[in-house]
C-alpha cells in the first residue's frame, strides 16, 4: 500500500524567512503533483513533477523530485502572508488511471 | 472555460435521504474522479473512471455509486444518506499524453451535512 507523508503538518514562520516541506512516498514512482488549497476553497495546481531530478519554480515556491530518495521538497523563499494555505503532494503512477495517493497536507501560516 | 463544475456546493440531507452530485467538465478529459476530504484525513478516492461508460472503486467506495453516462460527466449518488458520510466533497478530473499524466483539475466542492 502506498503511503505519502509530509512533514511539517503544520507550520508558523515569519515573513522573509524561508523553508522547506517534505514529502516522501513508500513505493517507486515518478509522478509527483503540488497542489494549493486555501480555506475553504478547492485545490489548484501548483507544480507537475514527472521525472527524476525535475525542479519547477514559480515566485517564491520551488519543486524539486528525487525518486531515488522517494522524496520531493516544496522550499519557500522569503515567505510573505499571502502563502499562507494548506499544501498538499500527491504521487502518481503511470498505470493507474491516472489516480493519486495524496499527502495529509501541510498547513502554512506566514506570520508578519 | 468553465473548468470542472459540481453541483450543487452545498447541501443537507437527513439520515437515509438519497441525493445525486453533478460533477462537469469541458476539458475532453478522459479521466475523472470523486474523492472526499475529511479534517485530519487528507483526501479519499471514493470512486473514479477511466472513460465513458467505466467506473471503478476507489478506496472509500461504500455507501456511494456513481456513473458516467458521458465522457463529460461523472455522477456521485448517495443512496441513504448517514451522518459519517458528512464531509465535502471534490471532483477532479485529468488527461494523459502518452505515458505522461499531468495531474488533477478540481471542481470547486460540494459541502454536505447529514443530520
Amino acid at each position: 500500500e502506498l503511503k505519502v507523508e509530509q512533514n511539517p503538518l503544520f507550520l508558523s514562520m515569519q515573513e522573509g524567512k524561508n523553508y522547506t516541506i517534505y514529502c516522501n512516498y513508500s513505493t517507486t514512482s515518478d509522478r509527483l503533483y503540488w497542489y494549493r488549497q486555501d480555506p475553504g476553497k478547492s485545490l489548484e495546481s501548483l507544480f507537475v513533477l514527472l521525472s527524476n531530478g525535475a525542479v519547477k519554480q514559480e515566485g517564491r515556491l520551488m519543486a524539486s523530485l528525487d525518486t531515488k530518495a522517494r522524496l520531493s521538497t516544496l522550499h519557500i523563499t522569503a515567505a510573505v502572508h499571502d502563502l499562507s494555505a494548506t499544501y498538499f503532494c500527491a504521487v502518481g503512477f503511470n498505470t493507474n488511471a491516472g489516480k493519486s495517493t495524496f499527502g495529509d497536507g501541510t498547513t502554512l501560516t506566514v506570520k508578519p | 472555460n468553465a473548468g470542472v463544475t459540481q453541483t450543487p456546493k452545498f447541501r443537507v440531507l437527513k439520515t437515509g435521504q438519497s441525493m445525486t452530485l453533478l460533477c462537469a467538465q469541458d476539458m475532453n478529459h478522459e479521466y475523472m474522479y470523486w474523492y472526499r476530504q475529511d479534517p485530519g484525513m487528507g483526501l479519499r478516492l471514493i470512486h473514479y473512471s477511466v472513460g465513458e461508460g467505466t467506473t471503478a472503486k476507489g478506496e472509500v467506495p461504500d455507501g456511494y455509486n456513481v456513473s458516467r453516462l458521458k465522457k463529460q460527466n461523472f455522477l456521485l449518488g448517495l443512496e441513504s444518506a448517514a451522518p459519517s458520510q458528512t464531509s465535502v466533497y471534490f471532483c477532479a478530473s485529468s488527461y494523459s499524453k502518452g505515458s505522461l499524466n499531468y495531474g488533477y483539475t478540481f471542481g470547486s466542492g460540494t459541502r454536505l451535512t447529514v443530520v
